[in-house]
């Protein structure tokens, strides 16, 4: 299975909607959807499991929804730690894949 | 809490082996539920799951990267290692060690990284 996110890069403001899409090349089960963010010369950072659960410590303005194969991250109001990249990821039976991610920049 | 440090060569020479630690804190290394995870990250590319070991020692490989690719636990030393054979310069990567949680199936605690370049 494939997962394409969309956009590639996504300029915004702070205090604007963020609207995140990731596309799966086949319908698998929400519960093997997860969301990870990664600022630059970090390691990955748990944010969203099984499509909508918020991971531990993770604020409320993150959520997460959908699926079959389109599974959306919303950020409600920007804040400026959240300009970074975003990778879905998804098991697929025998491996874990992720998508290639979206750059959340402030415009 | 349940920390991890990623430790070994910076630096490999193409076609030989590269080897990583990754040091697992504040948790045992043979917690019921818990699976031992290595991932990269070339520069400026996306993530990559290479593999894992559970709890009860079962390995789990990416198809593209098995057949270089071992993946071990010394639970005296309370870590896990990587080591991948036979490397080239598409290798260069930062590797992560991550914790999975079975019980959610997502990566919840990483290791901080450590970038590997193969380079003569």
């Amino acid at each position: 299975i494939v997962l394409t996110q969309s956009p590639g890069t996504l300029s915004l403001s702070p205090g604007e909607r963020a609207t995140l899409s990731c596309r799966a090349s086949q319908t698998f089960s929400a519960s093997y959807l997860h969301w990870y963010q990664q600022k630059p010369g970090q390691a990955p950072r748990l944010l969203i499991y099984g499509t909508s659960k918020r991971d531990t410590g993770i604020p409320d303005r993150f959520s997460g929804g959908g699926s079959g194969t389109d599974f959306t991250l919303t950020i409600s109001s920007l804040e400026p730690e959240d300009f970074a990249v975003y990778y879905c990821q998804h098991y697929g039976g025998s491996s874990y894949t992720f998508g290639q991610g979206t750059k959340l920049e402030i415009k | 809490q349940l920390q991890l440090q990623e430790s070994g060569s910076g630096v490999v020479k193409p076609s030989q082996t590269l080897s990583l630690i990754c040091a697992v804190s504040g948790a045992s290394i043979t917690t019921p539920g818990y699976s031992w995870t290595w991932i990269r990250q070339p520069p400026g590319e996306a993530l990559e799951w290479i593999g894992d070991i559970d709890y009860s020692g079962s390995t789990h490989y990416s198809p593209s990267l098995r057949s270089r690719v071992t993946i071990s636990v010394d639970k005296s030393k309370k870590h896990f290692s990587l080591q991948m054979t036979s490397v080239t310069a598409a290798d260069t990567a930062v590797y992560f060690c991550a914790k999975r949680a079975m019980a959610t199936d997502a990566f919840d605690i990483w290791g901080q990284g450590t970038m590997v370049t193969v380079s003569s």
